[in-house]
């Protein structure tokens, strides 16, 4: 059975950084492209950033360009979402997800970016 | 970047309904499009890639037709579990974009 499980998700003042770690089972990880997916309070989901099976490939959305890091460890079968300076309209349940058609997803975890 | 848009935003409908949502892109994606169902406070899921094709253990009653600029996600027979939002995706190019959803409620 695939499973994808998030943490790192708290809450963080704005200007804050924050990493969050996605960890896979169930699957062989290192053939597939991950990507992170968000979804703000009430809202839709919105992608975020996702990244070759390599690493060596990486696409970010832009309101988050220069600011969030996407990256894998695929001895750990884990992949990471570097944040920083942080915005309240970063707040949101960021997922991670498996191929460039998020076949699976993840629970979720939840970022709270507020003073 | 490719906008898609989706609709109705909200329909109610009655169990046994045939029910239809359409995305529309704004400039063509072949077929590189996912349908998703969100049931609240849960992760989405997969129901449909490629536009037409049936994620494994969806029920068949799911159906996507549609290549290049329209897409339609039908559902044969509504059931009581498939009240919930959808979503599509095109992931044809950066960035990738969802639709903004549809709710679909009970009548």
């Amino acid at each position: 059975e695939v499973q994808l499980v998030e943490s790192g998700g708290t809450l963080v003042q704005p200007g804050g950084s924050l990493r969050l770690s996605c960890a896979a089972s169930g699957l062989t990880f290192s053939i597939y492209w991950m990507s992170w997916v968000r979804q703000a309070p009430g809202k839709g989901l919105e992608w975020v950033a996702n990244i070759k099976q390599d690493g060596s490939e990486k696409h970010y959305v832009d309101s988050v360009k220069g600011r969030f890091t996407i990256s894998r460890d695929n001895a750990k079968n884990s992949l990471y979402l570097q944040m920083s300076s942080l915005r309240a309209d970063d707040t949101a349940v960021y997922y991670c997800a498996r191929g460039l058609s998020f076949g699976y997803w993840g629970q979720g975890t939840l970022v709270t970016v507020s003073s | 970047d490719i906008q898609m848009t989706q609709s109705p935003s909200s329909l109610s409908a009655s169990v046994g309904d045939r029910v239809t949502i359409t995305c529309r892109a704004s400039q063509g994606i072949r077929n590189d499009l996912g349908w998703y169902q969100q049931k609240p406070g849960k992760a989405p899921k997969r129901l449909i890639y490629a536009a037409s094709n049936l994620q494994s253990e969806v029920p068949s009653r799911f159906s996507g037709s549609g290549s290049g600029t329209e897409f339609t996600l039908t559902i044969s027979s509504l059931q009581p579990e498939d009240f919930a939002t959808y979503y599509c995706l095109q992931n044809n190019s950066y960035p990738l974009t969802f639709g903004g959803g549809t709710k679909v409620e009970i009548k």
